[in-house]
């Protein structure tokens, strides 16, 4: 079983509202990780966590928060969002195996509107 | 740093035609090739991959070879459907850490008509 869970699929919130997005995976993979991406292009890496540690933040703006809870899930919290961050927000785990063969596998994303 | 370049499309295909979509890359080292696919309104899905020079790597009727002399990972298929109209990523990931980071190209929308 290669699933990554996400919910909800589909969010729409306001500038001023507060949400979450929800990751979970059962393979056993240390490494997880959060992309964004917008219509037409590649998905771009925000986070990663690996031993449920921040490892890499890719100069994300601070109105999203990613947080690990524990190794089987990854949540990221929205605040004071602007329009231009609505896009498909993909989840992906891995096990943090040393070397070239790191396999990420994705969820089917969350579909965001800010408006 | 490390790139990866994609044949751009939208590249419109007969079924059963066959397929070839372009990638070719730069990196330091010997990296990990992939083939991602993305169906409509989906998340991206692993197709393929291959992790050392001349592996080739094949999924449902797909196949690409990780060819070194000329840095390229070429996605071929013999006889496409239209239910392989999705858009096709390359990507590699390089380095020595324990979560490497993805590296993708442009990505190719494939349409294939009946």
């Amino acid at each position: 079983d290669t699933e990554v869970t996400q919910t909800p699929k589909h969010l729409v919130m306001g500038m001023t509202n507060k949400k979450s997005l929800k990751c979970e995976q059962h393979m056993g993979h240390r490494a997880m990780y959060w992309y964004k991406q917008k219509a037409k292009k590649p998905p771009e890496l925000m986070f990663v966590y690996s031993y449920e540690k921040l490892s890499i933040n890719e100069s994300v703006p601070s109105r999203f928060s990613p947080e690990c809870p524990n190794s089987s899930l990854l949540n990221l919290h929205l605040h004071a969002l602007q329009p231009e961050d609505s896009a498909l927000y993909l989840c992906a785990s891995s096990q943090p195996t040393r070397g070239r063969q790191n396999i990420q596998y994705f969820g089917a994303g969350t579909r965001l509107s800010v408006l | 740093g490390d790139s990866v370049t994609q044949m751009e499309g939208p590249v419109t295909l007969s079924e059963e035609a066959f397929l070839t979509i372009n990638c070719t890359y730069t990196a330091t080292g010997y990296p990990s090739l992939f083939w991602y696919v993305q169906y409509p309104g989906e998340g991206l899905q692993l197709l393929l991959k291959a992790t050392k020079a001349d592996d080739k790597g094949s999924n449902k009727g797909f196949e690409a070879t990780y060819r070194k002399e000329t840095t390229s990972f070429h996605l071929e298929k013999g006889s496409v459907q239209v239910s392989d109209s999705a858009v096709y990523f390359c990507a590699l990931i390089s380095g020595s850490g324990n979560t490497g980071k993805l590296i993708f190209g442009q990505g190719t929308t494939l349409q294939v008509k009946p």
